[in-house]
């Protein structure tokens, strides 16, 4: 499709296993965001690419998450050693530029650490 | 830092009804502001925006002004129709932080009913 897409839409984990989190942005985008939406929350930055570049990884909760963009298009999301506390909704969002504020999101995968 | 602090929900209406959903903000200098609006089953979307005090945003009936003097960009509609109902986020980009990083709001839910 023409959006945002991102996989899997949903993830159940147990503490302690390692996920990943997909996302397809929108061809040609150069810019890339993850950000990470707890239950009643907003948003909140996680991490944002340019083409293949990660200039801010300064939203990552600890150095159990991860995520690269090898050739500047498809992104993935790693968080080693599930807690509890990364239960929550991992949004993609793609763009043109990156300063414009104007992000095309993707529906997000929820993930479940029980 | 930044924040944005919108109107605490649920916001439930009559079709027809006059809305408004207050946001203010937190930040130095003069950052941009917008509303992002996330319908049932869907990604957020960008709704509308502004990027100078005084500016009206205005998109599908929807608008808002960036007022500086009082720190607030809030979403008003003149008639709400039942497809309305969705989560509201207001956000802001800029003012002292990141041009491409977006603070939100907790995000107002809207139901309108027939």
């Amino acid at each position: 499709g023409a959006g945002v897409s991102q996989s899997p839409r949903y993830k159940v984990a147990k503490r302690g296993q390692d996920v990943a989190l997909r996302c397809d942005p929108i061809s040609g985008h150069v810019s890339l965001f993850w950000y990470q939406q707890a239950l009643g929350q907003g948003p909140e930055f996680l991490t944002y690419f340019q083409n293949e570049a990660q200039l801010d990884k300064s939203g990552l909760p600890s150095d159990r998450f991860f995520a690269e963009r090898p050739e500047g298009s498809v992104s993935t999301l790693k968080i080693q050693r599930t807690q509890q506390e990364d239960s929550a909704v991992y949004l993609c969002a793609s763009s043109w530029r990156g300063d414009t504020g104007e992000l095309f999101f993707g529906e997000g995968s929820r993930l479940t650490v029980l | 830092g930044n924040s944005v602090t919108q109107m605490e929900g649920p916001v439930t209406l009559s079709e027809e009804a006059f809305l408004t959903i207050n946001c203010t903000y937190t930040a130095t200098g003069y950052p941009s502001l917008f509303w992002y609006v996330q319908y049932p089953g869907e990604g957020l979307q960008l709704l509308l925006k502004a990027t100078k005090a005084d500016d009206k945003g205005s998109n599908k009936g929807f608008e808002a002004t960036y007022r500086k003097e009082t720190t607030s960009f809030h979403l008003e509609k003149g008639s709400v129709q039942v497809s309305d109902s969705a989560v509201y986020f207001c956000a802001l980009s800029g003012g002292g932080g990141s041009n491409y990083k977006l603070t939100f709001g907790k995000g107002t839910l809207l139901t309108v009913n027939p």
